[in-house]
C-alpha cells in the first residue's frame, strides 16, 4: 500500500539557514509526489509536486524538492529560511490507480528563529 | 483565495447529533475530496467524487456519509456525533486529471460537547 514518512514532527532553522524537510514515499507504482504548506488557520496550499520528467522540481516560494527513486525520497528543500516560511508542510503521494486519492504524511512544523 | 468554499466556518453541538458541512468546488473543477484534520490523526482521506460519483473512500465511519450534487457541490454528513468527531474538515477539489493538484477550502472546525 502507498505511504508517506515525514521524518521529524518539527524542525527548527534560523532566519537564512538551510531548511530541510524529509520525506519518504512507499508506492507499488510509480508515484505522483506533492508538498503542501498549511498556514495557521487555513487550508493547505500547493508548494511544489512531480509527476515525471525532470527530478528536481521547483516550487513556489523559493521551495524546491528532488525525487529520489533509489531512496524512496522526496526531501523539500529552501536554501534560505525567512520567517514567513515559519508554518506546517505536509509531503503527499497520489495514488493515481485508485481514483486519484491523495495520502498525506504526518506533517512537519516549521518554525524559524530570529 | 483558493476558490474552494466551505460553510460553516465553525460548528459546536453536542453529542449524539446530526451536522452537515458544504463545500463549493472552484470552477470548472469536477471532483471534490473530503479530509479530517485532527491532532492525532492528522490528515486523514474520507471520500472522493468525481462529478456526482464516488470515486474513493478512505477511512470514512459508517456514521458519517457525503453526496455531490448536479450542480458539483458537496456535503459532509456526520451523525451520531461523540467527541472524537471534533476535528478539522477540509474540503478540496481539482478538475480530476491524475497530476491535478487539490485546492483546499480553509476547513470547518467541528467542536463536540
Amino acid at each position: 500500500a502507498q505511504s508517506v514518512t515525514q521524518l521529524g514532527s518539527h524542525v527548527s532553522v534560523s532566519e537564512g539557514a538551510l531548511v530541510l524537510l524529509r520525506c519518504n514515499y512507499s508506492s507499488s507504482v510509480p508515484p505522483y509526489l506533492f508538498w503542501y504548506v498549511q498556514y495557521p488557520n487555513q487550508g493547505l496550499q500547493l508548494l511544489l509536486k512531480y509527476t515525471t520528467g525532470a527530478t528536481l522540481v521547483k516550487g513556489i516560494n523559493g521551495f524546491e524538492a528532488e525525487f529520489k527513486k533509489s531512496e524512496t525520497s522526496f526531501h523539500l528543500t529552501k536554501p534560505s529560511a525567512h520567517m514567513s516560511d515559519a508554518a506546517e508542510y505536509f509531503c503527499a503521494v497520489m495514488i493515481y490507480n485508485q481514483g486519484g486519492k491523495l495520502i498525506f504524511g504526518q506533517g512537519t512544523e516549521l518554525s524559524v528563529k530570529p | 483565495d483558493s476558490g474552494v468554499t466551505q460553510t460553516p466556518k465553525h460548528l459546536i453541538t453536542a453529542t449524539g447529533q446530526r451536522v452537515t458541512l458544504r463545500c463549493s468546488p472552484r470552477s470548472g473543477d469536477l471532483s471534490v475530496y473530503w479530509y479530517q484534520q485532527s491532532l492525532d490523526q492528522g490528515l486523514q482521506f474520507l471520500i472522493q467524487y468525481y462529478n456526482g460519483e464516488e470515486r474513493a473512500k478512505g477511512n470514512i465511519l459508517e456514521r458519517f456519509s457525503a453526496q455531490q450534487f448536479p450542480d458539483l457541490h458537496s456535503e459532509l454528513n456526520l451523525s451520531s456525533l461523540e467527541l472524537g468527531d471534533s476535528a478539522l474538515y477540509f474540503c478540496a477539489s481539482t478538475q480530476g486529471m491524475s497530476d491535478s493538484p487539490l485546492h483546499f477550502g480553509n476547513g470547518t472546525r467541528l467542536t463536540v460537547t
